[in-house]
C-alpha cells in the first residue's frame, strides 16, 4: 500500500544545531507540503513543493529550508535550531488536479529543541 | 483575510449527543472546505469536505453544513461516539492545492 512516512519520529538536539526531518511518500504525488502543530496555532504551513526542484515559502517558513530532488522526498532542514521551533512537524502530499486535492499526512515528527 | 477562524477550542458531549463545530473565512475566493480528523499521536486524516456550489454534505453520521452569503461552515457529527474524540480541524482551499487550517477543537466524547 502507498503511504508517507517521516523520521526521526522523536528528536531532541540542542539549540543551534542543524537538523533535518525526513519525509517520504509512495503515492507519487507531485505535492508535498511541511507543516508545524503547536497548541492554539492549529497546522500551520513551513514549506511547500508541487514538484521536483519546485519549492515555496508558506507562512512561518523563516528558519527552515527544504529541496526537492525527486517525487518521494521532501526533507526539512532546521538551519540552526532554536527553541521556538520545538513543535510537532507533519509532512503531507496530493496529486495535482484542479485544487483542493486531499491531502495525506504522515504520523509526525516531535521535536524538542534545548 | 487569509485567515479560517474555528470555534470553540474544546467541547465536550455526551454519547449520542451531537458535537458542532464552527468555522468561519473572510476571503469569498476560497472553494474547497475540508474537515481534518487528528487522533492522539497520528497524522491528520480527511474526514469529509465540501465546495460552495452545495449547501450541505453528508457522510454517515458527520455533515457538513455550508452557509456562503455569512462565509460560515460547520462540521455537525449525530449520534456522537466516544470513538470521535480527537481533535478536528476545518481548512479553506482557494483554487490551488494549499489549505489554510483553522486553529482545531478538541472533541471529547463521554461514554
Amino acid at each position: 500500500d502507498a503511504e508517507i512516512t517521516q523520521s526521526p519520529r522523536h528528536k531532541i538536539i540542542e539549540t543551534g544545531r542543524q537538523v533535518t526531518l525526513a519525509c517520504h511518500q509512495t503515492w507519487n504525488h507531485n505535492n508535498m507540503f511541511w507543516y508545524r502543530q503547536d497548541l492554539g496555532h492549529g497546522l500551520r504551513l513551513i514549506h511547500y513543493s508541487y514538484g521536483v526542484h519546485d519549492t515555496n515559502k508558506g507562512e512561518v517558513s523563516d528558519g527552515y529550508s527544504v529541496s526537492r530532488s525527486n517525487t518521494e522526498d521532501l526533507p526539512l532542514t532546521l538551519e540552526s535550531a532554536a527553541s521556538s521551533q520545538t513543535s510537532v512537524y507533519f509532512c503531507a502530499s496530493s496529486e495535482s488536479g484542479r485544487g483542493g486535492e486531499t491531502q495525506y499526512f504522515g504520523p509526525g515528527t516531535r521535536l524538542l529543541v534545548l | 483575510q487569509q485567515q479560517v477562524k474555528q470555534s470553540p477550542q474544546s467541547l465536550i458531549v455526551q454519547k449520542g449527543g451531537i458535537s458542532i463545530i464552527n468555522c468561519a473565512y473572510e476571503n469569498t475566493a476560497f472553494d474547497y472546505f475540508p474537515w481534518y480528523q487528528q487522533f492522539p499521536g497520528k497524522g491528520p486524516a480527511l474526514l469529509i469536505a465540501i465546495r460552495p456550489d452545495v449547501s450541505e454534505k453528508k457522510e454517515g453520521r458527520f455533515t457538513i453544513s455550508f452557509n456562503k452569503s455569512a462565509k460560515q461552515f460547520s462540521l455537525h457529527i449525530m449520534d456522537s461516539q466516544p470513538g470521535d474524540s480527537a481533535t478536528y480541524f476545518c481548512a479553506a482551499s482557494r483554487g490551488t492545492y494549499k489549505y489554510i487550517f483553522g486553529t482545531g477543537t478538541r472533541l471529547k466524547v463521554l461514554a
